[in-house]
C-alpha cells in the first residue's frame, strides 16, 4: 500500500526560488495535513485542507500557499524561499470520522535554501 | 490553543533497562491521545493511541501508554528496551476538526 507519497524527497534551492512539493495519498482521506519539522520545535502545521476545494492555515503559514484541487493531491508552494525555510516537511492525511481519526505521514521532504 | 509538552528533549538508556518517556497537555477538555515513533530520515508511524475506555494503552513493539486526566499526562512505558527503539518520539493530542499537536520529541538512545 502506498498510503502517503510526497515528492520529491531532497531539493536545495537558491534564496528566490520557487517551487512545490507534491502529497498524494490513495486512501480516500477528506483531510490533509503539511507540517514542518525542525529541530527541538517538534511538527508545526503550515496549512491544512478538510477537503476538495478547501485550505486554511495553520500554526506558520507564513511564505506557503497551497491547493488541494483535487482530494487525493494535496500541494505545498513556496513561492519565494528563504533560508528560514530549510526544514523537512512532512504531508499528512486523515478520515474527517471514522477509524478514530489516526492521521497518517508521508516519508519527508527535506528542503535546503541557501 | 492546546499545548504539548515532551519533558526531556534526550532520554539515554541501556538496553534492557525500562523507559518512560513524558507527555503532558494542556487541554481539560477531551482529547484523543497519540504516540508516534520517528526512525531516522523517515516519517512518524503510530506507535498507540488513546481515544476512550482503559486509561493503560498498549501500541506496538511492546511499548504502552497510561492516560492520566487528572494530571493531563500520556507517558509512554516499555519495560526492557532494545537497540532498535532508538528513535525520537512524539506525543501528540487531537482536539476538534482533526486538528493534532505535537510535542517537541524525546529522543531516546538505547546504549549496548
Amino acid at each position: 500500500n502506498a498510503g502517503v507519497t510526497q515528492t520529491p524527497k531532497f531539493r536545495v534551492l537558491k534564496t528566490g526560488q520557487s517551487m512545490t512539493l507534491l502529497c498524494a495519498q490513495d486512501m480516500n482521506h477528506e483531510y490533509m495535513y503539511w507540517y514542518r519539522q525542525d529541530p527541538g520545535m517538534g511538527l508545526r502545521l503550515i496549512h491544512y485542507s478538510v477537503g476538495e476545494g478547501t485550505t486554511a492555515k495553520g500554526e506558520v503559514p507564513d511564505g506557503y500557499n497551497v491547493s488541494r484541487l483535487k482530494k487525493q493531491n494535496f500541494l505545498l508552494g513556496l513561492e519565494s524561499a528563504a533560508p528560514s525555510q530549510t526544514s523537512v516537511y512532512f504531508c499528512a492525511s486523515s478520515l474527517a470520522w471514522g477509524e478514530r481519526n489516526t492521521i497518517y505521514f508521508g516519508e519527508g521532504s527535506w528542503l535546503t535554501v541557501v | 490553543a492546546q499545548s504539548v509538552t515532551q519533558l526531556d528533549s534526550q532520554v539515554p538508556v541501556f538496553e534492557e533497562a525500562p523507559v518512560e518517556l513524558r507527555c503532558n497537555y494542556s487541554s481539560s477538555v477531551s482529547v484523543y491521545l497519540f504516540w508516534y515513533v520517528q526512525y531516522p530520515n523517515q516519517g512518524l508511524q503510530l506507535l498507540l493511541k488513546y481515544l476512550s475506555g482503559s486509561t493503560l494503552v498498549k501500541g506496538i513493539n511492546g511499548f504502552e501508554a497510561e492516560f492520566n486526566k487528572s494530571q493531563t499526562s500520556f507517558h509512554l512505558r516499555k519495560p526492557s528496551v532494545h537497540i532498535s527503539d532508538t528513535a525520537e518520539y512524539f506525543c501528540a493530542v487531537r482536539e476538534n476538526f482533526n486538528k493534532f499537536y505535537f510535542g517537541s520529541g524525546t529522543k531516546l538512545n538505547v546504549k549496548p
